[in-house]
Formats: structure tokens, C-alpha cells, sequence
């Protein structure tokens, strides 16, 4: 079965950007059979979907990052990575990557352990 | 964007007891509704996927039932570790969302 794995700095400075990749071992990315997805927990609170990928690099996104977020794969490494621009305390949060599984894609049934990102100077 | 929430926000009952967790979308999602539940320092991990059909190695006990705007999970009868969070989701138009949660706490 999939494996997945989030890494990537634990602190990011406020303005600065956040960036981190998903490390997929037990399938190929490339296989065309998931889509891949990011989502975000700050402390405390629920579940926020960031967005998802395909093999082939189309995307698509949560309206509510307000295009600050660019998820892109690497079919070689077998990796996807998300990058968050001018981040601020309010991207403070857990962030998780998954897998969707086609051809429905509409839930995530492998999930990475998660990563904490602190934004502060 | 489909808005997505549970109720109730937090839920108090005995292992035993049947749990009944709702989620009402603001508008139609069809049949693409998924479960989770989640446990402190852990990730989700998928319980009922399609509104109806319960993901690889996840209890009889666990059912989901549903279709257009309002969705329902049923536990059956509670085990002692049943008692975390939970959250509904769903796909449509390639947007996603997730509902803000239930809390089954012991009573």
C-alpha cells in the first residue's frame, strides 16, 4: 500500500515562503491512478484542503489561498511539493499530504503523518 | 464553494451506546461524501467513502448513509476507541471541503 511522507522546515518566517514535498513510496506518482493532495490543520481547529495535482502537473486549488499556493510534482523523485507565498501566523498549521484515488478522486485514502509549520519571526 | 457542516459539535455517550453524527451540505454533492475520524496527534484516516461504503479494514459497525444535502454516519455500538473526531468532506467540481467536525467524547 501507499506511503507518504511530508518534510521541509518546521519554522518559516512571516512574509517568507513555506515549502514543502511529499515523498510517495509504495506506487509511482507517474502511474497515472491518484490524483495528490495537500491539507492543513491549524492547531486546534478542523481539517483545510489546499489543493491537488495530477501526474501530468495540472492543479487545482482551494479558492480561499487567494493563488498564494502552487502545488507541482516530480514524477522522477516520485515527490509532490506545495510552496505557500507571503506566509503570515494564520498558515501556522499541520500540514498533511494524501492520496485521492481515481477515477472518483473525490477522498484521500492514504495520509502522511503530517508536518507542523510555525510562521514567526 | 460547498460548505459542509456537522453537528452536533460535540457528542457525549458511553461505550455501548449508538452514535449518530450528521453532516447537511449547502448544496448538492450527489453521492461523494466521505467519513473521517481522527485521533490527537494523529492524521484522519478514511473511514466510509461514497457516502455508503466503508474503506479497507474499518468496522461493520461503522455506516454511512445519505444522499444530496444531508449525510449521516451510524457507530453502532461504541468501542472505547471510537472516541475522537470526525469529519465529513466532499468533492464536487474539483473543489473540496470538509465539514468543522464532531467531537464523540465518553460520557
Amino acid at each position: 500500500q501507499l506511503q507518504l511522507q511530508e518534510s521541509g522546515p518546521g519554522l518559516v518566517k512571516p512574509s517568507e515562503t513555506l515549502s514543502l514535498t511529499c515523498t510517495v513510496s509504495g506506487g509511482s506518482i507517474s502511474s497515472g491512478s491518484y490524483y495528490w493532495g495537500w491539507i492543513r490543520q491549524p492547531p486546534g481547529k478542523g481539517l483545510e484542503w489546499i489543493g491537488s495535482v495530477f501526474h501530468d502537473g495540472s492543479a487545482h486549488y482551494n479558492p480561499s489561498l487567494k493563488s498564494r499556493g502552487t502545488i507541482s510534482v516530480d514524477t522522477s523523485a516520485n515527490q509532490f511539493s506545495l510552496k505557500v507565498t507571503s506566509v503570515t501566523a494564520a498558515d501556522t498549521a499541520v500540514y498533511f499530504c494524501a492520496s485521492e484515488p481515481l477515477p472518483a478522486a473525490t477522498t484521500f485514502d492514504f495520509w502522511g503523518q503530517g508536518t507542523l509549520v510555525t510562521v514567526s519571526s | 464553494e460547498i460548505v459542509l457542516t456537522q453537528s452536533p459539535a460535540t457528542l457525549s455517550l458511553s461505550p455501548g451506546e449508538r452514535a449518530t453524527l450528521s453532516c447537511r451540505a449547502s448544496q448538492s454533492v450527489t453521492t461523494h461524501l466521505a467519513w473521517y475520524q481522527q485521533k490527537p496527534g494523529q492524521a484522519p484516516r478514511l473511514l466510509i467513502y461514497a457516502t455508503s461504503s466503508r474503506a479497507t479494514g474499518i468496522p461493520a459497525r461503522f455506516s454511512g448513509s445519505g444522499s444530496g444535502t444531508d449525510f449521516t454516519l451510524t457507530i453502532s455500538s461504541l468501542e472505547p476507541e471510537d472516541f475522537a473526531v470526525y469529519y465529513c468532506q466532499q468533492r464536487s467540481n474539483w473543489l473540496c471541503s470538509f465539514g468543522q467536525g464532531t467531537k464523540l467524547e465518553i460520557k
